[in-house]
């Protein structure tokens, strides 16, 4: 009863390729959420959705996508690969915006 | 702009020590105030939270007063163990932003 999960849990590609990460909550939350956390454990928002809507697009590169289907999932998109993306890349989800989230177990994606 | 100030890590205690993580805050609004916890290889969990002034948050042991006047949100434990190693986060929800984390060891 994992209530948010993200596929795959780790990634290792070369650069220039394009890859994708999915989120799925089983939480009913309405609102979803990419963070990405470098080595030093930083941890910055890149994108927040709400209902299926984009609320939140920080600076972020837009070889970054983010898509939401549906209120349960929200993917992350990542063209061009370049070495400078290697980091854990963190969903979560809450009930409303301003309401505790909850994260899924992250994805560490390296590239070479 | 809204910003989260934590203490720099990493911080080392015996167990059994008390513990304060210090968290300070700028904000234009009313924010809402979370402490999480990230233990190695895991994501964030919710630990304690507060949404107004003078509300306490507690779990765990863990505690945090949202104080207003000093636009503060410390986190404090009595007596912390080996397994409250780990990585904290203070967050602010307003806009959303994270401290940078602090890294705590404890020594058996």
């Amino acid at each position: 009863d994992t209530a948010v999960s993200q596929t795959p849990k780790y990634l290792v590609t070369q650069m220039g390729n394009d890859k994708s990460i999915k989120c799925e909550q089983n939480l009913g939350h309405d609102t979803m959420y990419w963070y990405k956390q470098d080595s030093k454990k930083f941890l910055k928002i890149m994108f927040s959705y709400n209902n299926k809507e984009l609320i939140i697009n920080e600076t972020v590169p837009n070889r970054f996508s983010p898509k939401s289907p549906d209120k349960a999932h929200l993917n992350l998109h990542i063209n061009s690969l370049e070495l400078g993306d290697s980091a854990v890349y963190f969903c979560a989800s809450s009930l409303g915006y301003y309401n505790e989230q909850y994260f899924g177990p992250g994805t560490r994606l390296t590239v070479t | 702009g809204d910003s989260v100030t934590q203490m720099e890590g990493p911080v080392t205690l015996s167990e059994e020590a008390f513990l304060t993580i210090n968290c300070t805050y700028t904000a234009t609004g009313y924010p809402s105030l979370f402490w999480y916890v990230q233990y190695p290889g895991e994501g964030l969990q919710l630990l304690l939270k507060a949404t107004k002034a003078d509300d306490k948050g507690s779990n765990k042991g863990f505690e945090a007063t949202y104080r207003k006047e000093t636009t503060s949100f410390h986190l404090e434990k009595g007596s912390v163990q080996v397994s409250d190693s780990a990585v904290y986060f203070c967050a602010l929800i307003l806009k959303i932003i994270f401290g940078k984390g602090t890294r705590l060891h404890i020594l058996p």
